[in-house]
């Protein structure tokens, strides 16, 4: 069992470029988060999903886009980067639909840097 | 929407030795606080997390306390070992339709001195 995993591991992107940054997990969950790091800011809520089919904004949503066709998969897109989107990406997902008392579970992240 | 402060940024304590690391909330109706560990270059994992019906919760040389009043919640770390050497993130979510995703603090490096 794999768990969470996310593609690619590290990327350096030229401004302006189209990115889609994978996300993929196995455990069944019902719902998924893409998360930014940034040092000195925690970690930010860029979108979730709650459950397949339905997607929703987090904190800081502008300049992405997500895409939720089944339970495993929950893809994120930069559709023109720019450098202030350099960051550490993570992907989580929990069991059930409801964010409240669910422990989240995080893949190994995706280092980002937009030139 | 929810606020999380989370004090201090950085932490030593020689080992063996307490720490302790706070943070606040601004949303009256959250009602779950999690802890997140991360070691370096690696993802954040859960270690402990409470809810508004309990006041302190303990897990091994963990234990997390919660004044749902001041809407503070705290992180103690007993008997530190090297091995808790980590960057630790609070978190902070509500029941309340809207509120439910997780608002995280800005995190504590906590570096234990052999």
């Amino acid at each position: 069992i794999a768990g969470i995993t996310q593609a690619p591991t590290s990327q350096i992107l030229a401004a302006g470029r189209r990115m889609t940054l994978r996300c993929t997990q196995d455990m069944r969950h019902n719902a998924m988060y893409w998360y930014r790091q940034d040092l000195g800011l925690g970690l930010r809520l860029i979108h979730y999903s709650n459950t397949a089919g339905t997607t929703g904004k987090g904190e800081v949503p502008d300049g992405y886009s997500v895409s939720r066709a089944n339970t495993d998969d929950f893809p994120l897109t930069l559709a023109s980067a720019v450098p202030s989107q350099t960051s550490v990406y993570f992907c989580a997902s929990s069991p059930t639909g409801a964010a409240w008392g669910d422990t989240q579970y995080f893949g190994p992240g995706t280092r980002l840097t937009v030139l | 929407g929810e606020n999380v402060e989370q004090h201090p940024s950085t932490l030593s304590v020689q080992e063996g030795d307490s720490a302790v690391i706070k943070c606040t909330y601004s949303d009256s109706a959250s009602n779950y606080f999690p802890w997140y560990k991360q070691e370096l270059g690696k993802r954040p994992q859960l270690i402990i997390d409470i809810r508004s019906n309990v006041g302190e919760k303990k897990d091994q040389r963990i234990a997390v306390t919660l004044n749902k009043t001041a809407k503070h919640f705290s992180l103690h770390i007993t008997e530190t070992q090297p091995e808790d050497s980590a960057v630790y993130f609070c978190a902070a979510s509500s029941s309340n339709f809207g509120n439910e995703k997780l608002t995280f603090g800005t995190g504590t490096r906590l570096t234990i001195i052999p």
